[in-house]
């Protein structure tokens, strides 16, 4: 049972340059989401999907994008990285309201 | 929106010793769910407890308790026989309740270090 996988685990990117990070679970959860982590900030949330074909946007949206097409799948799209975006990014799904979520093992991504 | 407050970016603890992680939260709502969650420097994050705000007696797993306040809206994690391996970062975390809530909001995390 392999959970939540994200790949890379790490990635360094040039400003300007465009990238995807994928995210993917076995569990057949609904709801899925995408944080990501600075130092001294803990956890944030970026956007959330509740269903395949639904999305909706968490506390710092800004610059990415995200689609679910599929149960399994949640990717999160940079369409022009900045420095700003250096983080570590964490996606996580749930079964549904008020279960504990889990973890993928996080992406290390570096913008240059 | 609901904040969730750790006062205490870092702490130690010698080993075998007890230790007690602060947490506060602000919100106005009446049903909602307190977790404390584990990063160790592999950067995992792992569930180590969980608590329902409508239930009055507080959480406990192994060595982890919690205290929680309602009223003070506190949420303190108690690690008991402190182990090298609870060496790592711990964020408090909210959920509201309800058909729909999935967000967790988090704190910014207490850096624990047990010192052999």
């Amino acid at each position: 049972n392999a959970g939540v996988t994200q790949t890379p685990k790490f990635q360094v990117l040039k400003t300007g340059q465009s990238m995807t990070l994928q995210c993917a679970q076995d569990m057949n959860h609904e709801y899925m989401s995408w944080y990501r982590q600075d130092p001294g900030m803990g956890l944030r949330l970026i956007h959330y999907s509740v269903g395949a074909g639904i999305t909706d946007q968490g506390e710092v949206p800004n610059g990415y994008n995200v689609s679910r097409s599929t149960t399994e799948d949640f990717p999160l799209r940079l369409l022009s990285a900045a420095p700003s975006q250096t983080s570590v990014y964490f996606c996580a799904s749930t079964r549904g309201a008020n279960q504990p979520q889990h973890f993928g093992d996080g992406t290390r991504l570096s913008i240059l | 929106a609901q904040t969730v407050t750790q006062s205490q970016p870092e702490m130690s603890v010698q080993e075998a010793e007890t230790v007690t992680l602060s947490c506060t939260y602000d919100t106005s709502e009446n049903n909602y769910y307190l977790f404390w969650y584990k990063q160790p420097p592999s950067r995992q994050m792992i569930l180590v407890i969980r608590q329902e705000a409508y239930k009055q007696q507080n959480a406990t797993e192994n060595r982890f308790s919690v205290n929680f306040q309602k009223a003070a809206k506190s949420f303190s994690l108690k690690i008991s026989d402190s182990q090298l391996g609870d060496t790592a970062m711990y964020f408090c975390a909210f959920q509201t309740s309800g058909a729909g809530s999935y967000q967790l909001t988090f704190g910014k995390g207490t850096k624990l270090s047990v010192i052999p």
